[in-house]
This record gives C-alpha cells, structure tokens and sequence, in this order.
C-alpha cells in the first residue's frame, strides 16, 4: 500500500519555467517530508526537506509548500534549469520502521532548453 | 569522504543462486537501510537497523536476509535468487532514525 502519493508521473517544463510536483499522504505519525533528487546511475540525494510545523520552505530556486490540513505537500522549481532534468521523490517518515522513509513513486522531469 | 559505498555496482545472476550486496558507511551512522527501487514503485524498504546489533524487516522483506557486521557495514543476502528481485538496491544510513538519510548509487542485479 503506497503511503505517499505524487503528481504527475512525467513533466516536461520549459528553461526558465515553474516546474510542480504534488504530493499527499495519509499517516498523521508522518512528522518528516524530504524530497529527494535523483540522476540516472545515482543514489537519491537530498534536495529540501520540511517538518510540519512550517507551511514553507524555502532553499535557494527549490520550494516546499505544506498544507497540513490537506496532508498534501508540493515541491517548487522556480526558475527550472535544463540541469534540473531528473526524477524526484517525495518522501515521508514518522518513528515507524526505524525512521524509515515511505516514498513517491517519483516525477521524472525534462526541462527543455 | 566516501559516505555510502555499495559493492559490487552491477551484477549478473541466474535464477537460484545466491549473492550478498555489501554496504559500507565512513559516517559513523547508527542506523542503516535497504531499499529496492523498481520502475513505476519509488523505494521500497526491505530491512532496516536502528542500530548495532538489531535487525528488522521492513514492506517486502520475502527472499532477502540482511546482517549487521558492525556499525560500519550492512549486508543484504540473496539465498536464491528469482527473476523478481531483478531491481536496483540502495543502501541508506542516518546519524539517528530522525536525522537525514544518505544513499550509496546503488547495485544494479539482474536475475535471469
């Protein structure tokens, strides 16, 4: 049962565009919501990651929104560069399993020159 | 500063052998994780460990055994291995359970 779902599967933005991808979850034990960058032959890397006591976040061109309300979180390009291109997951954890994380099935991402 | 290193990177097996994918961390983390990534399913977690000396399974742990050897190293274990498990396998480790997850680039089994 996937615990962290995520729009969409694939986008495809323009240099200099907005890229946004949605996420939602329905454990409240979920206190932890990283988002993960990766490329082709690589393991994940961390890009920005929130706890549910902020709305937003804010790290350079990356943003994440939180609606805890919704139990939906979204992650924000601003200004999307071609290296950029990648997939990226969402993730949540609470004390479960270790702190283990509970993943998107990803958004893979093309920003176009 | 080598962080997660995961040997070997690719690997080739037939259907019913064995094989055992190594993990190391040069971080000094207590807990450790393996995950299996498919096409379309993110990162699954077959086993974790919180700390030295545990072991725990985690969503799909069916056909896989794991040891921790000391705080450094994490081993997940093929005994047979099937076509189904043909994935690409991510090793994880973090300071404390709630702190961030840093991943190895993974080995890459085929089982034919």
């Amino acid at each position: 049962q996937q615990q962290v779902k995520q729009s969409p599967q694939s986008l495809i933005v323009q240099k200099g565009g907005i890229s946004i991808i949605n996420c939602a979850y329905e454990n409240t034990a979920f206190d932890y919501f990283p988002w993960y960058q990766q490329f082709p032959g690589k393991g994940p890397a961390l890009l920005i990651a929130i706890r549910p006591d902020v709305s937003e976040k804010k790290e350079g061109r990356f943003t994440i929104s939180f609606n805890k309300s919704a139990k939906q979180f979204s992650l924000h390009i601003m200004d999307s560069q071609p290296g950029d291109s990648a997939t990226y997951f969402c993730a949540a954890r609470g004390f479960q399993s270790g702190y283990a994380l509970n993943f998107g099935k990803g958004t893979s991402l093309l920003v176009t020159p | 500063n080598a962080g997660v290193t995961q040997t070997p990177k690719f690997q080739v097996l037939k259907t019913g052998q064995s094989m055992t994918l190594q993990c190391a961390q040069d971080m000094n983390h207590n807990s450790m994780y393996w995950y299996r990534q498919d096409p379309g399913m993110g990162l699954r977690l077959i086993y974790y460990s919180a700390s030295e000396g545990t072991t725990d399974k985690g969503e799909v742990p069916n056909g896989y055994n794991v040891s921790r050897l000391n705080k450094r190293e994490f081993s997940l274990r093929l005994e047979s291995a099937a076509p189904s498990q043909t994935s690409v396998y991510f090793c994880a480790s973090s300071d404390q359970g709630n702190q961030p997850q840093h991943f190895g680039d993974g080995t890459r089994l085929s089982i034919l």
